[in-house]
């Protein structure tokens, strides 16, 4: 079975573009996370879908980042426009729903470069 | 709010030696705690949850609900285990099980052949 799969591995732009990151979850799996990790600080969340639907999205950095999960399958993240301090590792991870325990499942992240 | 405290950023233990990695946690109920593992080139993948009491590549960690802590421990360390390890809490809100993670910074743990 494939695991979660992120698309670009790596991306470098300028300041001010626009990137978006695809997030492909394991078949069947009703959570997406998507989390970032900026360099030599903590992995940190930023938003939940269940499905389609936004579950919690309190970790969104600001209104130049837009998530969407279409269809309740794979999730892209926009940013637009970058800035520098956008760089970092975007991480997603996909789990079933369940009542309790779960582990989620991490792809292997995009590398994001803004210069 | 919730947070996970890892004090040691950096930890070089000899192989055959004991190994401790230390994590805190703050949390106003009763969370669920994990550590997460990344070896050199894989994805972030779990290593252990304090709700399965397993013992994982010969870990193990003990939730002490006095201290708020959950460390990792390993009696004899392995080459093999040199990794990136992070501890991460869960919270237990009407959608348990379900919940975003609260990461810590993590620690390199690098063993010494």
């Amino acid at each position: 079975e494939a695991g979660v799969t992120q698309f670009p591995s790596h991306s470098v732009i300028e300041k001010g573009q626009t990137v978006t990151l695809r997030c492909d979850p394991i078949s069947g799996h009703d959570n997406l996370y998507w989390y970032r990790r900026v360099m030599g600080k903590e992995i940190k969340f930023l938003l939940h879908f269940v499905k389609e639907s936004k579950q919690d999205e309190s970790g969104m950095p600001n209104n130049r980042f837009l998530a969407e999960r279409t269809g309740g399958t794979y999730s892209t993240l926009k940013v637009q426009p970058a800035e520098l301090e956008d760089s970092g590792v975007y991480f997603c991870a996909s789990s079933p729903w369940t009542s309790g325990g779960n582990e989620q499942f991490f792809g292997p992240g995009t590398r994001l470069t803004v210069l | 709010a919730q947070r996970v405290t890892q004090p040691e950023k950096l930890l070089s233990v000899f192989k055959g030696a004991p190994v401790e990695l230390k994590c805190n946690y703050s949390y106003s109920g009763s969370p669920e705690l994990f550590w997460y593992v990344q070896y050199s080139r894989q994805r972030l993948q779990l290593l252990l949850r304090h709700i399965s009491r397993e013992s994982i590549k010969g870990f193990t960690a003990d939730l002490n609900k006095g201290e708020t802590s959950f460390h990792l421990k390993k009696p004899f360390a392995q080459e093999e285990d040199s990794a990136m390890y992070y501890c991460a809490l869960s919270g237990r809100g009407s959608n348990f099980g379900n919940e975003k993670l609260t990461f810590g910074t993590g620690t390199r743990l690098t063993i010494i052949p």
